[in-house]
C-alpha cells in the first residue's frame, strides 16, 4: 500500500513557469514532509521540508503549501529554469520512522 | 564535505550469482538505509539499520539481506540473483532517528543476465 500518493509522473512546462507537484497521505502521524531532487545520475538531495504547523514555507524559488485537513501538500517551483529539469520525490515520515517516498515527478523546462 | 560513497557505478551479473553491494559514510551517521530506484515506482525501501549489527526489513526485502559490522559500512546482499533485481540501488544515511536529512549515494546500477 502506497503510503504517500504523488503526481503527476512527468511534467513539462516553459521557462518561467510555474510547475506545481502534488502530494498526498492517509495517516494522520506523518509529522515531517520534505521534498528531495535527483538530477540524472546522481543520489536525490533534499530540496525543501515542512511540519505540519505551518501551511507554506519558502526557499528561494521553492515553496511548499501544506494543508492538514486536506492531507496535501505541493511543491511550487517559481521562475522555472532549465536548471530545475530533475525528477522531484515527495515523502513523508513520523516520529523516529523512516520516510516513505511518492514514486516521482519527471520534471522538464524548456528554454 | 560529507559523502555515502557507493563501491560500483555498474555492475553486470549473471543469474544465480551472490551479489555484494557496499556502502560507505564519512560521516559517523547512525542510520544507514538501501533502496532500489525503477521507473515509475519510486524509491522502495529495502532494508535499513539504525545501529551497527541491527537491521530493519523495509517494503521489499525478499531476496536481500544486509550486513552492518561496522558504523560506516552497510552491505547489500543479493543471494541468488534474478533479472528481476535488474534496478539501481541506491544508499543513503541520517545522522540520528530524528534527522530525516537522508544523504544519498551516487546509485549502483545492476544488471543481471
Amino acid at each position: 500500500q502506497q503510503q504517500v500518493k504523488q503526481s503527476p509522473q512527468s511534467l513539462i512546462v516553459q521557462k518561467g513557469g510555474i510547475p506545481i507537484i502534488n502530494c498526498a497521505y492517509e495517516n494522520t502521524a506523518f509529522d515531517y514532509f520534505p521534498w528531495y531532487q535527483q538530477f540524472p545520475g546522481k543520489g536525490p538531495a533534499l530540496l525543501i521540508a515542512i511540519r505540519p504547523d505551518v501551511s507554506e514555507k519558502k526557499e528561494g524559488r521553492f515553496t511548499i503549501s501544506f494543508n492538514k485537513s486536506a492531507k496535501q501538500f505541493s511543491l511550487h517551483i517559481m521562475d522555472s529554469q532549465p536548471g530545475d529539469s530533475a525528477t522531484y520525490f515527495c515523502a513523508a515520515s513520523k516520529a523516529l520512522g523512516r520516510l516513505y517516498f511518492g514514486r516521482g515527478t519527471q520534471l522538464t523546462v524548456w528554454p | 564535505d560529507v559523502k555515502v560513497t557507493q563501491s560500483s557505478r555498474y555492475l553486470v551479473k549473471r543469474t544465480g550469482e551472490k551479489v555484494f553491494l557496499e556502502c560507505v559514510q564519512d560521516m559517523d551517521h547512525e542510520n544507514m538505509f538501501w533502496y532500489r530506484q525503477d521507473p515509475g515506482l519510486g524509491l522502495r525501501l529495502i532494508y535499513f539499520s539504525y545501529d551497527v549489527k541491527m537491521k530493519e526489513k523495509g517494503d521489499i526485502p525478499e531476496g536481500y539481506s544486509v550486513s552492518r559490522e561496522k558504523k560506516e559500512r552497510f552491505s547489500l546482499i543479493l543471494e541468488s540473483a534474478s533479472t528481476n533485481q535488474t534496478s539501481m540501488y541506491l544508499c543513503a544515511s541520517s545522522l540520528t532517528r530524528t534527522d530525516y536529512g537522508y544523504t544519498f549515494g551516487s546509485g549502483t546500477r545492476l544488471t543481471v543476465v
